[in-house]
């Protein structure tokens, strides 16, 4: 079955310090990839996608995040966080059909300490 | 400006009874979607409709019903028959329904069932 893994439900990190939240999928072909993030209370934002090309795809707010077909992986990075960028992250994953239906991973929920 | 509206923010409603939640387009995209949010379970699809009059159901339909009458409105019925309707709603859209689109999402409605 297709499927998204977050692997840590909840990342506490200094602000100024670098950030890498994990995704894993299972898809039976390379999916397109994105992550999004929400604010408390607040729709999903769009920070990055990953159809094909360049395996580092830059995003909004200084994210970015690296497609490592080997190991099924599709981690958000971001050099030094910010205290705004304390929020729940969602990778998701989609293709493979003539919908544009997504599957969502779980989240992890961001916390960043001053 | 163009966006996705959903109202109200906040809904409560007694047991038993059957509410309808809106969402609202004005991207002129062709999908539109339903998901539910539960804490700890990421986002699950309920429902979601390709062109107008027409709509598929999700992973979690039951207990939920659908319209889309015109292309920028796709409400969303909880009815009674749905156990457990406590949650925060998300609806979203796409410009096209082929893979690969990323998905835009409204503010969210969270409702709250007594």
């Amino acid at each position: 079955a297709q499927s998204v893994t977050q692997p840590d439900i909840h990342i506490t990190v200094s602000e100024g310090a670098s950030l890498e939240l994990r995704c894993n999928y299972s898809y039976g072909a390379t999916p397109y990839l994105f992550w999004y993030v929400q604010s408390p209370g607040q729709g999903l934002q769009l920070l990055l996608k990953y159809f094909s090309g360049d395996t580092l795809v830059q995003g909004i707010k200084g994210f970015e995040a690296e497609f490592k077909r080997s190991q099924s992986s599709f981690n958000l990075r971001k050099p030094s966080v910010h205290w705004s960028d304390a929020a729940e992250y969602f990778c998701a994953a989609g293709g493979g059909g003539a919908t544009n239906k997504l599957i969502f991973g779980t989240g992890t929920l961001l916390a960043v300490q001053p | 400006d163009g966006g996705i509206t959903q109202s109200p923010k906040y809904l409560f409603r007694k047991e038993g009874q059957n509410v309808t939640l809106s969402c609202e387009q004005n991207l002129n995209h062709d999908a539109m979607y339903w998901y539910r949010q539960d804490p700890g379970q990421g986002l699950r699809l309920i429902y979601y409709s390709q062109i107008v009059n027409d709509f598929q159901k999700g992973d979690i339909a039951e207990g939920y019903s659908v319209s889309r009458e015109k292309k920028e409105s796709f409400p969303l019925t909880v009815t009674s028959a749905q156990k457990n309707p406590t949650a925060f709603y998300l609806c979203a859209s796409s410009p096209r329904t082929a893979a690969g689109y990323e998905q835009y999402f409204g503010p969210g409605t969270r409702l709250t069932v007594t």
